[in-house]
């Protein structure tokens, strides 16, 4: 089984739409998590850090469930400038080991 | 200027020899790590250094060596190139810390061996 688990989308949404992407993760000793944003064929970015249940910045909200071991990002007013690959990173602590997922990819369109 | 450097950006080689990536960060971080990343696939861990001097493999250590030459530099190298180690390559450099240390990321190396 993956350390991460991510759907590849693509998701096609327009400009303006509500998205959610979901992340599932197998280690349950996971203990943050973080989105990063990697646009094609350049360097992952972070966007967000979770470690209690969730965070918020602006247009972007991370939720975690570790009952059900999954998090989730959900981006409101999607932009052109959205498109882009979304990967999951739960992160384990003790190790400093970060387990990439291999994106969810969103295409925002006019 | 970028805080994490790599070089090349890009390389082309053939099989067999033996090239070095560099990389090299102004954050003053004592972490830094090499990643590949292959299409449809997640980043996987080469090798990690939390100071100069220690070094561990990652998960595809395999055919690949590494030299922290200094806090700020961490040199991945590819003793004889295969067709298979053709991959997206990023150095990457994080600060200790509990829930909140994150990786900041080179801009990568696209790596094409023949």
């Amino acid at each position: 089984r993956k350390e991460v688990e991510q759907d590849p989308g693509p998701f096609n949404v327009p400009e303006g739409a509500t998205v959610a992407f979901n992340c599932t993760y197998s280690n349950s000793a996971s203990q943050s998590f973080f989105w990063y944003r990697q646009d094609c064929r350049k360097e992952p970015k972070l966007l967000m850090s979770v470690y209690s249940s969730g965070n918020e910045d602006g247009r972007f909200t991370a939720q975690l469930n570790r009952a059900s071991q999954y998090i989730s990002l959900l981006i409101r007013d999607s932009k052109l400038s959205d498109s882009a690959t979304y990967l999951c990173v739960p992160r384990l602590y003790n190790f400093n080991k970060f387990y990439f997922g291999s994106g969810t990819k969103l295409n925002v369109k006019p | 200027d970028a805080d994490v450097t790599q070089t090349p950006r890009n390389r082309i080689t053939k099989t067999g020899k033996r090239i070095m990536l560099e990389c090299s960060q102004t954050k003053g971080h004592d972490r830094m790590y090499w990643y590949r990343q292959d299409p449809g696939l997640g980043l996987r861990l080469i090798y990690y250094s939390f100071d100069v001097k220690d070094i561990n493999k990652g998960e595809i250590s395999d055919g690949y060596s590494v030299s922290r030459q200094a806090q700020a530099k961490f040199s991945l190298s590819l003793e004889s190139a295969i067709p298979n180690q053709t991959a997206l390559y990023f150095c990457a450099t994080s600060e200790p810390g509990e829930w909140y240390e994150t990786q900041y990321f080179g801009p990568g190396t696209r790596l094409l061996v023949l």
